[in-house]
């Protein structure tokens, strides 16, 4: 069993669609983390939230921490095909700081 | 400055074969981890190392994985005798604190394939 589920586990949409992925799980995390990998690299981190209904933008990404610390959102605005990759969201262990990470959700933006 | 950086980029092998893989971290980082994905599964954990001293290996699958950062600079991960079930993308990943925690940064990792 997996302490992080993402989904959609694929997803593809044309260019200017708007579109969400989530991260969920049953357990509390002080934080949590979104990567986004592109072929042949390794993940790149986007952002970390660490408060409870957090919001972060990053241009036209929008990420949020659910309320009570067991969820997070993904949000992209009118997607361009540069958005295309695998997108992770990953905690960090307090106790010896590995990261956890979900199995990732594919996403292609078509031109 | 140079990314974390890793070789082979793909490295084919029999079942059987030893193979062993290099990860460079960037200058100055001591903290070098090490992270496995298995095809159709998530990126998991193998093992920590703080400058030359492996501070968690936890996640090693068996004893057929030897890893070892001599000097605190670059970092082998040595698969031998390899297995089928090896098959997956390894990542190494080198951060800069000591204390706490602090961001990783991840190299392209190298895709071995046992067949």
């Amino acid at each position: 069993t997996q302490l992080l589920e993402q989904s959609p586990q694929f997803l593809s949409i044309q260019e200017g669609e708007n579109l969400t992925v989530y991260c969920n799980s049953s357990s509390v995390f002080s934080s949590l983390q979104w990567y986004r990998q592109e072929p042949g690299e390794g993940p790149v981190l986007l952002v970390t939230v660490v408060t409870g209904g957090e919001v972060k933008k990053l241009k036209r990404l929008t990420f949020q921490f659910g309320d009570a610390r067991k969820d997070s959102s993904l949000h992209i605005t009118a997607a361009q095909p540069g958005d295309t990759g695998l997108y992770l969201c990953a905690v960090i262990m307090d106790s010896n700081y590995q990261l956890i990470w979900g199995a990732g959700t594919k996403l292609i933006i078509k031109p | 400055e140079a990314g974390v950086t890793q070789f082979p980029s793909h490295s084919v092998i029999e079942k059987g074969q030893t193979v062993t893989l290099r990860c460079d971290p960037i200058s100055g980082h001591d903290n070098l981890y090490w992270y496995r994905r298995v095809m159709g599964k998530e990126i998991k954990f193998l093992l920590h190392f703080v400058k030359e001293s492996k501070q968690d290996e936890s996640g090693m699958p068996n004893n057929r994985f030897l890893a070892e950062r001599t000097g605190g600079t670059y970092s082998t991960l040595k698969v031998q005798p390899a297995e089928l079930e090896d098959s997956g993308v390894y990542f190494c990943a080198s951060s800069q604190t000591l204390a706490g925690w602090d961001e990783q940064f991840f190299g392209p990792g190298t895709r071995l394939t046992v067949l």
